[in-house]
C-alpha cells in the first residue's frame, strides 16, 4: 500500500467550478507539501502545511492530522489552472511523493 | 542564482553511455535532493545531500548510479552503462534545512535510445 494517495487521478472541469484535490496518507508527517507541475514544466511548490489551514489567492489547503488527510481547493477555477497538482509528505529528511492529481479545466 | 538550475535540460544518449545532470541549488541551501520521474507517476527520491555528505542514498536503484557534491553546492548525478528504462525526468531540490520549504529545479528530461 503507498503511503500516499490522491483523489481523484484525473478531473476534468468548466471554468469557474469548485475543484477539490484530496490526499490520504499512512504515516506520521512534519509536514505535508501540495505542488503544482505544469506540462514540460518544473516543480512550483504551492503550500507547506502542517495544521489548519492556508490559503493564498484563489487556492486553499487543509490538512487534518489526525484523520491523515489533507485537501487542496481551487476557487472560480481558471483554463491556467490546469496542471498536475501533487501532495508530499515531508518525514525527516525527504518528501515521499503521491502520484498527482491532473487537472483540466475548460473554457 | 535566483533559482534551481539545471543542465543539460534535455539529454539524449544511447544505451549503455555514461551521463552527468548537474544540478546548482540556491546559494546557501544546505539541503539538496534528487528525484526521478517517469511519465504519469509522481517523483521517486533518489538521493539526499546535508552539505557534502550524502545522508541518504536509499533511492538509488543500483550501482549505475552514482552522485557527488563534492563542496556542498553544486551536485552532479552520474549514469554509467545507462538502460532505456533509465528515460526519465531527473529533478533536483534544494532547501534552507528543517522545516523550511523545497525549491524545485525544471528537471532534466533524460531519454536513452
Amino acid at each position: 500500500k503507498n503511503e500516499v494517495e490522491q483523489s481523484p487521478q484525473n478531473l476534468t472541469a468548466q471554468e469557474g467550478e469548485f475543484i477539490t484535490i484530496n490526499c490520504s496518507y499512512s504515516v506520521g508527517i512534519s509536514a505535508l507539501h501540495w505542488l503544482q507541475q505544469h506540462p514540460g514544466g518544473g516543480i512550483v511548490s504551492l503550500f507547506m502545511l502542517s495544521s489548519g489551514k492556508k490559503k493564498h489567492g484563489r487556492l486553499i489547503a487543509t490538512i487534518n492530522i489526525q484523520e491523515k488527510h489533507s485537501s487542496l481547493h481551487i476557487t472560480a477555477s481558471h483554463p491556467r489552472d490546469s496542471a498536475v497538482y501533487i501532495c508530499a509528505l515531508q518525514g525527516a529528511q525527504k518528501l515521499v511523493f503521491g502520484q498527482g492529481t491532473r487537472l483540466t479545466i475548460n473554457p | 542564482g535566483a533559482g534551481v538550475s539545471q543542465t543539460p535540460s534535455n539529454k539524449v544518449t544511447e544505451k549503455g553511455k555514461y551521463v552527468e545532470l548537474r544540478c546548482d541549488p540556491i546559494s546557501g541551501h544546505t539541503a539538496l535532493y534528487w528525484y526521478r520521474q517517469s511519465l504519469g507517476q509522481g517523483p521517486e527520491f533518489l538521493i539526499y545531500f546535508q552539505g557534502t555528505g550524502a545522508a541518504d542514498d536509499s533511492g538509488l536503484p543500483n550501482d549505475r548510479f552514482f552522485a557527488v557534491r563534492p563542496e556542498g553546492s553544486v551536485s552532479t548525478l552520474k549514469i554509467q552503462r545507462t538502460e532505456r528504462g533509465d528515460s526519465a525526468v531527473y529533478l533536483c531540490a534544494s532547501s534552507p534545512g528543517g522545516m523550511s520549504g523545497y525549491t524545485f529545479g525544471s528537471g532534466t528530461r533524460l531519454t536513452v535510445v
